[in-house]
């Protein structure tokens, strides 16, 4: 059993519409992150949070508006996405600061259909 | 900026065979390295790591690695594959001057056969 819990785990959109991704993480883990994951790529990063404050944003273009509302909640606010968006978003927390130096756990993702 | 090299793409093995999946890094200091696994449908797990230390570590489901630093390298290994360690092998390293910032190989598509 995963211990970062990602809501849903499917979701179709149009690209006019507004939706929200949900991660959530009872580790007591002050570092918490949001991937992108293509077929049969690596993650890569989008968006650190460290004590629920923004401390990385990987140049991710603003259809994309991450929220951190307390230590063990992470959203991903999507709008106007386009047909490339289309991913798996992985949502991770880890120990510490949110450093490269901490191993870190994942959720099982959002499959995300942008039509 | 730091690296990670993962220099097969795809790697078939028969089921109670050994294992090796090779990861090379770059990296100016002693980095901190991972091994993650995913399977179908999931997301990465765990399988172990090496901050300092002893170089031969050892993880989760009978994996070991080993970190060479004069090779720069930290291969992954298991002396007999089971058919459920078919999955996608991701190495990683991080650096604590880089906050948050894992930087991942581009995986090994691990194959069983029976």
């Amino acid at each position: 059993d995963t211990e970062v819990t990602q809501t849903p785990k499917h979701l179709v959109m149009g690209m006019t519409n507004k939706k929200s991704l949900k991660c959530e993480q009872h580790m007591g883990h002050r570092a918490m992150y949001w991937y992108k994951q293509k077929a049969k790529k690596p993650p890569e990063l989008m968006f650190v949070y460290s004590y629920e404050k923004l401390s990385i944003n990987e140049s991710v273009p603003s259809r994309f508006s991450p929220e951190c509302p307390n230590s063990s909640l992470l959203n991903l606010h999507l709008h106007a996405l386009q047909p490339e968006d289309s991913a798996l978003y992985l949502c991770a927390s880890s120990r510490g600061e949110g450093g490269g130096n901490q191993p870190q756990h994942f959720g099982d993702g959002t499959r995300l259909s942008i039509l | 900026a730091q690296s990670v090299t993962q220099p097969d793409i795809h790697i078939t093995v028969s089921e109670g065979a050994s294992l090796e999946l090779r990861c090379n890094y770059s990296y100016g200091a002693t980095p901190y390295l991972f091994w993650y696994v995913q399977s179908p449908g999931q997301g990465l797990q765990l399988l172990l790591k090496y901050f300092s230390g002893d170089t031969l570590v050892q993880g989760i489901k009978g994996f070991e690695a080993e970190f060479k630093r004069s090779q720069s390298s930290f291969n992954l290994r298991k002396p007999s594959v089971h058919w459920s360690d078919a999955a996608e092998y991701f190495c990683a390293v991080g650096a604590s001057a880089n906050a948050g910032k894992s930087t991942f190989g581009d995986g090994t598509t691990l194959t069983v056969k029976p």
